[in-house]
Protein backbone atom coordinates (compact mmCIF):
# COMPACT_ATOMS: atom_id res chain seq x y z
CA UNK A 1 0.00 0.00 0.00
CA UNK A 2 0.89 3.56 -0.88
CA UNK A 3 -0.81 5.10 1.99
CA UNK A 4 -2.24 8.63 1.42
CA UNK A 5 -0.44 10.29 -1.66
CA UNK A 6 -0.38 14.03 -2.13
CA UNK A 7 1.10 15.73 -5.30
CA UNK A 8 2.40 18.35 -5.94
CA UNK A 9 4.99 18.24 -3.02
CA UNK A 10 6.02 22.10 -3.74
CA UNK A 11 3.56 25.05 -5.63
CA UNK A 12 4.14 28.82 -5.63
CA UNK A 13 1.47 30.72 -7.42
CA UNK A 14 0.69 33.62 -8.71
CA UNK A 15 -2.35 35.92 -6.51
CA UNK A 16 -5.45 35.11 -8.09
CA UNK A 17 -4.25 31.54 -9.84
CA UNK A 18 -6.48 28.31 -8.82
CA UNK A 19 -5.09 25.26 -8.21
CA UNK A 20 -6.25 21.41 -7.04
CA UNK A 21 -4.16 19.82 -4.62
CA UNK A 22 -4.68 16.18 -5.27
CA UNK A 23 -4.83 13.81 -2.09
CA UNK A 24 -5.61 9.98 -3.06
CA UNK A 25 -5.39 6.74 -0.44
CA UNK A 26 -5.51 2.85 -1.62
CA UNK A 27 -6.52 1.94 1.68
CA UNK A 28 -9.77 1.87 1.14
CA UNK A 29 -10.69 4.48 3.73
CA UNK A 30 -14.33 5.99 4.20
CA UNK A 31 -13.26 9.37 6.18
CA UNK A 32 -10.60 11.77 4.58
CA UNK A 33 -9.81 15.40 5.33
CA UNK A 34 -7.97 18.45 4.72
CA UNK A 35 -5.43 20.42 7.23
CA UNK A 36 -3.54 23.17 6.59
CA UNK A 37 -0.53 23.80 9.07
CA UNK A 38 1.08 27.84 9.60
CA UNK A 39 4.61 28.20 10.80
CA UNK A 40 4.17 27.72 14.43
CA UNK A 41 0.98 26.70 14.54
CA UNK A 42 -1.27 23.45 15.02
CA UNK A 43 -3.18 21.76 12.01
CA UNK A 44 -6.47 23.53 10.89
CA UNK A 45 -9.31 21.62 9.13
CA UNK A 46 -10.40 22.87 6.22
CA UNK A 47 -12.90 20.18 4.79
CA UNK A 48 -13.45 16.17 5.35
CA UNK A 49 -15.24 13.47 3.90
CA UNK A 50 -17.16 10.54 5.59
CA UNK A 51 -17.68 8.93 2.60
CA UNK A 52 -18.12 9.16 -1.42
CA UNK A 53 -20.66 11.57 -2.60
CA UNK A 54 -20.51 13.59 1.13
CA UNK A 55 -18.05 16.60 1.85
CA UNK A 56 -18.42 19.00 5.41
CA UNK A 57 -17.01 22.10 6.09
CA UNK A 58 -14.94 21.83 8.82
CA UNK A 59 -13.21 25.18 10.57
CA UNK A 60 -11.56 27.09 8.19
CA UNK A 61 -13.21 26.36 4.76
CA UNK A 62 -13.55 29.91 2.88
CA UNK A 63 -11.23 29.91 -0.21
CA UNK A 64 -11.74 26.23 -0.36
CA UNK A 65 -13.75 23.52 -2.44
CA UNK A 66 -13.67 19.52 -2.15
CA UNK A 67 -15.46 17.23 -3.81
CA UNK A 68 -15.17 13.15 -3.33
CA UNK A 69 -16.18 11.48 -6.49
CA UNK A 70 -14.59 8.15 -5.53
CA UNK A 71 -13.92 6.43 -2.26
CA UNK A 72 -9.61 6.73 -2.92
CA UNK A 73 -9.38 10.84 -4.01
CA UNK A 74 -10.44 13.58 -2.23
CA UNK A 75 -9.08 16.88 -4.85
CA UNK A 76 -8.65 20.39 -2.70
CA UNK A 77 -9.31 23.28 -4.58
CA UNK A 78 -8.13 26.61 -4.44
CA UNK A 79 -10.19 29.00 -6.04
CA UNK A 80 -8.48 32.15 -6.43
CA UNK A 81 -5.53 32.15 -4.35
CA UNK A 82 -4.21 34.83 -1.89
CA UNK A 83 -0.79 35.27 -0.13
CA UNK A 84 -3.05 34.37 3.02
CA UNK A 85 -3.39 30.79 1.85
CA UNK A 86 0.54 30.12 2.01
CA UNK A 87 0.86 27.19 4.20
CA UNK A 88 1.92 23.77 4.85
CA UNK A 89 -1.26 21.39 3.21
CA UNK A 90 -1.84 17.64 4.70
CA UNK A 91 -4.24 15.32 3.65
CA UNK A 92 -5.48 12.03 6.09
CA UNK A 93 -7.57 9.28 5.85
CA UNK A 94 -8.83 7.04 8.28
CA UNK A 95 -10.60 3.60 7.91
CA UNK A 96 -13.77 4.41 9.71
CA UNK A 97 -15.66 8.12 10.14
CA UNK A 98 -17.38 6.76 13.64
CA UNK A 99 -14.01 5.10 15.59
CA UNK A 100 -10.71 6.12 16.91
CA UNK A 101 -9.05 4.94 14.38
CA UNK A 102 -5.67 6.61 13.58
CA UNK A 103 -5.48 9.30 11.04
CA UNK A 104 -2.89 8.44 8.24
CA UNK A 105 -1.27 11.97 7.19
CA UNK A 106 0.90 12.68 3.94
CA UNK A 107 3.75 13.86 3.52
CA UNK A 108 2.34 17.29 2.92
CA UNK A 109 2.06 19.86 -0.08
CA UNK A 110 4.23 23.16 0.42
CA UNK A 111 2.18 25.98 -1.02
CA UNK A 112 3.72 29.34 -1.56
CA UNK A 113 1.28 32.37 -2.78
CA UNK A 114 3.42 35.13 -4.08
CA UNK B 1 -16.30 25.70 17.75
CA UNK B 2 -13.87 24.21 19.71
CA UNK B 3 -10.82 25.72 21.21
CA UNK B 4 -7.45 23.61 22.26
CA UNK B 5 -4.82 25.88 23.96
CA UNK B 6 -1.78 23.65 24.28
CA UNK B 7 1.85 24.82 26.97
CA UNK B 8 4.09 25.11 27.22
CA UNK B 9 4.99 26.32 23.67
CA UNK B 10 8.50 25.22 24.10
CA UNK B 11 9.66 22.50 26.57
CA UNK B 12 13.47 21.62 27.18
CA UNK B 13 14.60 18.48 29.48
CA UNK B 14 17.80 16.75 30.11
CA UNK B 15 17.74 13.13 28.29
CA UNK B 16 16.54 10.47 31.04
CA UNK B 17 14.12 13.54 32.56
CA UNK B 18 10.14 13.53 31.91
CA UNK B 19 8.35 16.20 30.04
CA UNK B 20 4.51 17.38 30.98
CA UNK B 21 2.43 18.70 28.00
CA UNK B 22 -0.93 20.27 28.98
CA UNK B 23 -3.74 21.18 26.75
CA UNK B 24 -7.52 22.87 27.47
CA UNK B 25 -10.47 22.31 26.04
CA UNK B 26 -13.87 24.43 25.33
CA UNK B 27 -16.23 22.32 23.99
CA UNK B 28 -17.59 19.82 26.68
CA UNK B 29 -19.20 17.59 24.14
CA UNK B 30 -15.39 16.87 22.75
CA UNK B 31 -14.91 12.86 23.58
CA UNK B 32 -11.79 11.54 21.99
CA UNK B 33 -8.02 13.23 21.91
CA UNK B 34 -5.57 11.88 20.47
CA UNK B 35 -1.62 13.44 20.01
CA UNK B 36 0.85 13.41 17.20
CA UNK B 37 4.54 14.20 16.87
CA UNK B 38 6.01 15.49 14.49
CA UNK B 39 9.57 15.75 13.38
CA UNK B 40 10.68 18.79 11.38
CA UNK B 41 9.78 18.69 7.74
CA UNK B 42 7.55 15.42 8.64
CA UNK B 43 3.37 14.27 9.04
CA UNK B 44 2.25 14.32 12.10
CA UNK B 45 1.75 10.48 13.35
CA UNK B 46 -0.37 9.66 16.53
CA UNK B 47 1.46 8.33 18.93
CA UNK B 48 -1.29 8.07 21.84
CA UNK B 49 -4.85 8.61 22.13
CA UNK B 50 -7.54 8.63 25.08
CA UNK B 51 -11.73 8.65 24.94
CA UNK B 52 -13.58 10.30 27.47
CA UNK B 53 -14.34 7.13 29.43
CA UNK B 54 -10.93 6.78 30.11
CA UNK B 55 -9.03 8.69 32.83
CA UNK B 56 -5.68 7.42 31.89
CA UNK B 57 -4.11 5.63 29.25
CA UNK B 58 -0.58 4.42 29.02
CA UNK B 59 2.04 2.64 26.14
CA UNK B 60 5.39 2.22 27.62
CA UNK B 61 6.75 5.42 28.39
CA UNK B 62 4.03 7.73 27.26
CA UNK B 63 1.14 8.29 29.32
CA UNK B 64 -1.96 10.68 28.57
CA UNK B 65 -4.47 11.85 31.67
CA UNK B 66 -7.70 14.12 31.03
CA UNK B 67 -9.79 15.44 33.41
CA UNK B 68 -13.38 16.19 32.11
CA UNK B 69 -14.04 18.06 34.86
CA UNK B 70 -11.76 20.67 34.16
CA UNK B 71 -11.64 20.43 30.56
CA UNK B 72 -8.18 19.49 30.28
CA UNK B 73 -5.98 15.89 29.77
CA UNK B 74 -1.96 15.89 29.41
CA UNK B 75 1.20 13.79 28.04
CA UNK B 76 3.80 12.65 30.13
CA UNK B 77 6.64 11.34 28.41
CA UNK B 78 9.07 9.22 30.94
CA UNK B 79 12.86 8.71 30.66
CA UNK B 80 13.06 11.17 27.54
CA UNK B 81 15.27 10.28 24.94
CA UNK B 82 16.81 12.37 22.41
CA UNK B 83 14.81 10.61 19.61
CA UNK B 84 11.59 12.22 21.41
CA UNK B 85 12.78 15.71 20.24
CA UNK B 86 10.36 17.15 18.24
CA UNK B 87 6.89 18.82 18.12
CA UNK B 88 3.85 17.46 19.98
CA UNK B 89 0.19 18.17 19.26
CA UNK B 90 -3.13 17.57 21.36
CA UNK B 91 -6.32 17.52 19.54
CA UNK B 92 -9.80 17.63 20.74
CA UNK B 93 -12.60 15.69 18.62
CA UNK B 94 -16.35 15.42 19.05
CA UNK B 95 -17.81 12.15 17.86
CA UNK B 96 -14.28 11.67 15.81
CA UNK B 97 -15.16 14.21 12.86
CA UNK B 98 -13.58 17.46 13.27
CA UNK B 99 -10.45 17.56 14.71
CA UNK B 100 -9.30 20.84 16.55
CA UNK B 101 -5.54 20.76 17.17
CA UNK B 102 -3.38 22.86 19.90
CA UNK B 103 -0.55 25.02 18.61
CA UNK B 104 2.08 22.93 19.52
CA UNK B 105 5.23 22.12 22.03
CA UNK B 106 8.64 22.01 20.83
CA UNK B 107 10.29 18.86 23.11
CA UNK B 108 14.08 19.42 22.87
CA UNK B 109 15.93 16.78 24.69
CA UNK B 110 19.19 17.54 25.38
CA UNK B 111 21.45 14.75 25.48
Amino acid sequence: NAGVTQTPKFQVLKTGQSMTLQCAQDMNHEYMSWYRQDPGMGLRLIHYSVGAGITDQGEVPNGYNVSRSTTEDFPLRLLSAAPSQTSVYFCASRVDPNSNQPQHFGDGTRLSIL
Amino acid sequence: GENVEQHPSTLSVQEGDSAVIKCTYSDSASNYFPWYKQELGKRPQLIIDIRSNVGEKKDQRIAVTLNKTAKHFSLHITETQPEDSAVYFCAASINFNKFYFGSGTKLNVKP
